[in-house]
This record gives C-alpha cells, sequence and structure tokens, in this order.
C-alpha cells in the first residue's frame, strides 16, 4: 500500500522554467492537498481539492495552478518558476474534507536558482 | 490574526520530563483538532486528535482541549530524545474543507 506518492522528490530549476509536480494517492480519498514548508513557515496551503473536478486557492496560491486529474491525481504546476519558490512541497489526502487523518507524501525539495 | 498560532520554539526540556505544546485557534465553528509530529527531512504524521472538550490520553500523550477558550494543547509525559521533533497543530474551519495548519513547534528533548 504505497499510500500518498510525489514525484520528483527532488528538483532544480532556472529561474523562468516550469515544471509540474505530480502527486498520486491510493486509499480512495475525496480530498487533497498541496503545501508548501519553509523555515519558521510551517506549512502553508497553496491549493485544495476537496473532491474529483473542484479546485481551491488556499493561503499561497500565487505562481501556482493545480489540476484534479481524477480522484487519484492531484498536480501542482509552477508555469515561471521564481527564486522565492524554492521550498519543500507537500502533497497530502484526506477521506473526507479537512475532519480526517490526513496522509502525507513524502516531499518534493525544489530549489529555483 | 491567524487562523492557527502556535509558539515556534526551540522548547527544550529533560529528558523525562512533561513537555508542554500550545496551540490557539481563530475559528469559534472548528470541530476537530490535530496534532503532528514531524522528525527533520521526513513528512508529518499523525500522533493525536481531539474532537471533544476535555482531554484525550494515548500512552505518553495527551490532548486538551477548551473551546471556550479556543486553546488546544498537548502534553507528552516521560519525554524521550526520540520525541525531539517539530509539533504542527491543525484545526480546521467549521464546516470547510481547507486543512490549516499553525507554524509548529520545535521540541528539543536533552539527556
Amino acid at each position: 500500500n504505497a499510500g500518498v506518492t510525489q514525484t520528483p522528490k527532488f528538483q532544480v530549476l532556472k529561474t523562468g522554467q516550469s515544471m509540474t509536480l505530480q502527486c498520486a494517492q491510493d486509499m480512495n480519498h475525496n480530498s487533497m492537498y498541496w503545501y508548501r514548508q519553509d523555515p519558521g513557515m510551517g506549512l502553508r496551503l497553496i491549493y485544495y481539492s476537496a473532491s474529483e473536478g473542484t479546485t481551491d486557492k488556499g493561503e499561497v496560491p500565487n505562481g501556482y495552478n493545480v489540476s484534479r486529474l481524477n480522484k487519484r491525481e492531484f498536480s501542482l504546476r509552477l508555469e515561471s518558476a521564481a527564486p522565492s519558490q524554492t521550498s519543500v512541497y507537500f502533497c497530502a489526502s484526506t477521506q473526507t474534507g479537512a475532519v480526517t487523518e490526513a496522509f502525507f507524501g513524502q516531499g518534493t525539495r525544489l530549489t529555483v536558482v | 490574526q491567524k487562523e492557527v498560532e502556535q509558539n515556534s520554539g526551540p522548547l527544550s526540556v529533560p529528558e523525562g520530563a512533561i513537555a508542554s505544546l500550545n496551540c490557539t485557534y481563530s475559528d469559534r465553528g472548528s470541530q476537530s483538532f490535530f496534532w503532528y509530529r514531524q522528525y527533520s527531512g521526513k513528512s508529518p504524521e499523525l500522533i493525536m486528535f481531539i474532537y471533544s472538550n476535555g482531554d484525550k490520553e494515548d500512552g505518553r500523550f495527551t490532548a486538551q482541549l477548551n473551546k471556550a477558550s479556543q486553546y488546544v494543547s498537548l502534553l507528552i509525559r516521560d519525554s524521550q530524545p526520540s520525541d525531539s521533533a517539530t509539533y504542527l497543530c491543525a484545526v480546521p474551519p467549521g464546516g470547510g474543507n481547507k486543512l490549516t495548519f499553525g507554524t509548529g513547534t520545535q521540541l528539543k528533548v536533552e539527556l
């Protein structure tokens, strides 16, 4: 049982490049989330998807886009990467909204130079 | 006011002592409260959740909830070096799907 799988684990981008972070869960969860984690800032919500076909902005959505491709997959796209987007990105999923346990992927360490 | 607030620490306690971690939240409609532990370089993992006012105990961990004061805490008894980690409080807003975390408190248990 893989749980939540994120790819890639590490990535270095040049300013202005684009990339997509992939996330898939095999727990049949309805809700999925993307967070970024910076030193001293905790987990900040970028976007979330309460159910297949819906997405909503979180606390820090600027510079990002998301796609809930199906119930399993929720991708995060950086169209034009900036150094300020250097961070660790986590994908998470929950069974029913935010009121149940969240399961996290292993994280993606992104550096934008 | 941030939705979920925690002291960033670090909180240092000697081995065997009680560690007390605190969290306040702004949405009075919140119904569920979670504590996650995150080791350095790892993903967060759930250690406790609480829905009702009062205390909930699970082994060395006790979660305390006071909805009137909008306050939730985590007590770790007989602290061990392996408890050294960052502890994240999560308080979903009432009726919403947005899972919001505090900034986390770094705990250091010293030998």
